[in-house]
């Protein structure tokens, strides 16, 4: 079985702040992981993925996140948080082989102040 | 606009009622998801076509719901019998087969609630 955690409901930050959202994940194989953002009432916007390669990855709005085998995590963070950041955000993850469903975790709210 | 469509956006209705949801996903992507997510939640995967064939189905997809993709393009969601705690947001998404090409691309999701 696979699965995601994201130990903080809630992240506050001050505009111009780094950021980091926290991301665990359980999987027997190597994972894909995937960052989403959802803005109210609306749908899931990707952010960036893991598949292979580089630990460091970059996406969409100057986020990034880190893959770390040894920690299973896979942290989105970002150098300076606009209050525009203001969403929920989705961690995810699926094995490389076999089944293609996401297993998503609970989803952390950032709040950015001015 | 190429992304993930679904209609309706809302829909209300009555306990015991039929309802029916369509997804139509970006052109050219042959696999197609359906999830749902009800409040405070992430989203949990429903089913999984790749053109017109059902190959994964969650066991949260009783016998009350149904998808079908008969031409592989468009999908259909039916919840049959609907209950209040069917009342959730349901979201399609669709990728692409092509190796590396992995991102499930969302659309705005259809907001279902049962009285």
């Amino acid at each position: 079985a696979q699965s995601v955690a994201q130990p903080e409901d809630q992240v506050n930050v001050a505009e111009g702040n780094p950021l980091t959202v926290k991301c665990t994940y359980s999987v027997s194989g190597n994972p894909y992981l995937f960052w989403y953002v959802q803005y109210p009432n609306r749908g899931l916007q990707f952010l960036l993925k893991y598949i292979t390669g580089d630990n460091l990855v970059k996406g969409s709005y100057g986020f990034e996140a880190e893959f770390n085998k040894s920690q299973t995590s896979f942290h989105l963070k970002k150098p300076s948080a606009l209050v525009s950041d203001s969403a929920l955000y989705f961690c995810a993850v699926r094995l490389d082989t076999g089944r293609r469903a996401l297993t998503f975790g609970s989803g952390t709210r950032l709040q950015v102040q001015p | 606009d190429t992304g993930v469509s679904q209609d309706p956006r809302h829909k209300i209705t009555k306990r015991g009622q039929n309802v029916t949801f369509r997804c139509d996903p970006i052109s050219e992507h042959n696999r197609l998801y359906w999830y749902r997510q009800t409040l405070g939640q992430g989203p949990e995967f429903l089913t999984y076509f790749q053109n017109e064939a059902q190959l994964e189905k969650s066991r949260l997809l009783s016998d009350r719901f149904s998808a079908e993709r008969p031409k592989g393009s468009f999908s259909t969601l039916e919840i049959q019998r609907t209950e209040q705690g069917d009342s959730a947001m349901y979201l399609c998404a669709s990728s692409s087969a092509r190796w590396g090409q992995e991102t499930q691309y969302f659309g705005p999701g259809t907001r279902l609630l049962v009285l």
